[in-house]
């Protein structure tokens, strides 16, 4: 699969907790992206965390990058509604190819 | 920043006719440019990778005959889906590189989402 792997799938939280959605990946990468999409839309790049970098903040935004476990993880914290949408990782790999997981959906309840 | 304009942002086709999407670099020259297709409640799909002046490359599964790819210049690539139907009813992205000395950027379009009847 060109795919990384995502976990939730799904997740469902309160207004105001914290939503941590993680990532996996197969290939060596020089850096990877997260976005989000809110439903039918467009992509909206998030942040980029460089394989030489562990940990990236980005105002609620904390992304970790652990290249010995080929995994990531964003963690949006005091969630808000706006935040509802589907969160994707992108690894941008040795071969110049962007490559996205399977996602996450993040319903913020109010 | 690094702006992709991506048209049209819709379109609704009959079956058998074909549809032409074009992406622009609009301040940068993009020598290479990636296409990728979403199916409802899914991820984005890496169908075909276009390089200027030359042909794309296209990912396992994915038939060039019927995805068209053609990036003649450096701030324009266009995919036509050819022949289409109903399955290939999708939202179809496309993503343009910027390379500046050793530093280099990504930037993705907006979508277009094709509907074929």
């Amino acid at each position: 699969s060109q795919q990384g792997e995502e976990d939730p799938q799904a997740l469902s939280i309160q207004e105001g907790e914290n939503a941590t959605m993680n990532c996996s990946y197969k290939t060596s990468i020089n850096n990877l992206q997260w976005y989000r999409q809110n439903s039918g839309r467009g992509l909206v790049h998030l942040i980029l965390i460089r394989s030489n970098e562990r940990e990236k903040h980005s105002g609620r935004l904390r992304v970790t990058l652990d290249t010995s476990k080929k995994s990531s993880s964003l963690l949006i914290t005091a969630s808000r509604a706006a935040d509802t949408a589907s969160y994707f990782c992108a690894t941008d790999r040795r071969d110049d190819k962007i490559i996205f997981g399977k996602g996450t959906r993040l319903h913020i309840l109010p | 920043g690094a702006v992709v304009s991506q048209h049209p942002s819709r379109v609704i086709c009959k079956s058998g006719t074909s549809v032409k999407i074009e992406c622009r670099s609009l301040d940068f020259q993009a020598t290479t440019m990636f296409w990728y297709r979403q199916f409802p409640k899914q991820s984005l799909m890496l169908m075909a990778t276009s390089n200027e002046g030359s042909k794309a490359t296209y990912e396992q599964g994915v038939e060039k005959d019927k995805f068209l790819i053609n990036h003649a210049s450096l701030t324009l690539s266009t995919l036509t889906v050819t022949s289409a139907h109903p399955e290939d009813s999708s939202f179809y992205i496309c993503s343009a590189r910027e390379v500046r000395g050793k530093w280099y950027g990504y930037t993705f379009g907006s979508g277009t989402r094709l509907t074929v009847v």
